[in-house]
């Protein structure tokens, strides 16, 4: 079964820096999709970004990009010029191949953002 | 576009009780979802379907029935509530294998 491992609880930053988030996923697949999801107080869940495992080249949206390591199974993200707002849960989740499209998600990292 | 919706918002049961979640989308999505989060977790799938009258178990799927008799309505019953049923349970859907857009949530407390 696939797994996803996030390994940091937590997280700050300091409004207007760059933050990292880790996060590993086990599989034995090699097509297969990698998302990073944003929950804010409100609970709502809201996707930031996704990557396919069979682009090389690392997404990018506005702020916040990933550094996908398909080897390693290691899939981070980069959030830049850090916000308030930023500051939430961030889910990263592995989909299989298949026609199921579910999702496999890790325990989550809290991200403050502080002034 | 409303989206995924979730009704009821928040909800206290007793244990022993029964409720129905209730889960709609208006963007003709095929595939629909049910996940519960945990405190401090990250979201598990209960059930899934791919399709009206198709339906199948996800990871934690005991203690839970869906039916999916139209392509807009998702609705996720639980027989007699247990307090390890108490969680925040999200509806998503998708089309095909894009990504998923979930609905708001309703938080559940069984006491």
């Amino acid at each position: 079964a696939q797994t996803v491992t996030q390994s940091q609880p937590e997280m700050s930053v300091q409004e207007a820096e760059t933050v990292t988030l880790s996060c590993t996923y086990d599989t034995s697949e090699s097509d297969y999709y990698l998302f990073w999801y944003k929950q804010p107080p409100s609970r709502q869940m809201i996707l930031v970004i996704r990557q396919e495992a069979y682009k090389q080249q690392n997404a990018t949206e506005n702020r916040f990009s990933v550094n996908f390591q398909k080897a390693a199974k290691s899939f981070s993200l980069k959030i830049s010029d850090s916000q308030l707002g930023d500051a939430a849960m961030y889910f990263c989740a592995y989909r299989g191949p298949g026609t199921a499209s579910k999702l496999t998600f890790g325990t989550g990292t809290r991200l403050q953002v502080t002034l | 576009n409303a989206g995924v919706t979730q009704t009821p918002k928040f909800r206290i049961l007793k244990i022993g009780q029964s409720m129905t979640l209730q889960c709609a989308q208006d963007m003709n999505h095929n595939y629909m979802y049910w996940y519960r989060q945990d405190p401090g977790m990250g979201l598990k799938l209960i059930y899934y379907s791919v399709g009206a009258g198709i339906t199948d178990k996800g990871e934690v799927p005991n203690g839970y029935n869906v039916s999916r008799s139209t392509t807009e309505d998702f609705p996720l019953r639980l027989e007699l509530a247990a307090p390890s049923q108490t969680s925040v349970y999200f509806c998503a859907s998708s089309y095909l294998l894009s990504e998923q857009y979930f609905g708001p949530g309703t938080r559940l407390t069984v006491t």
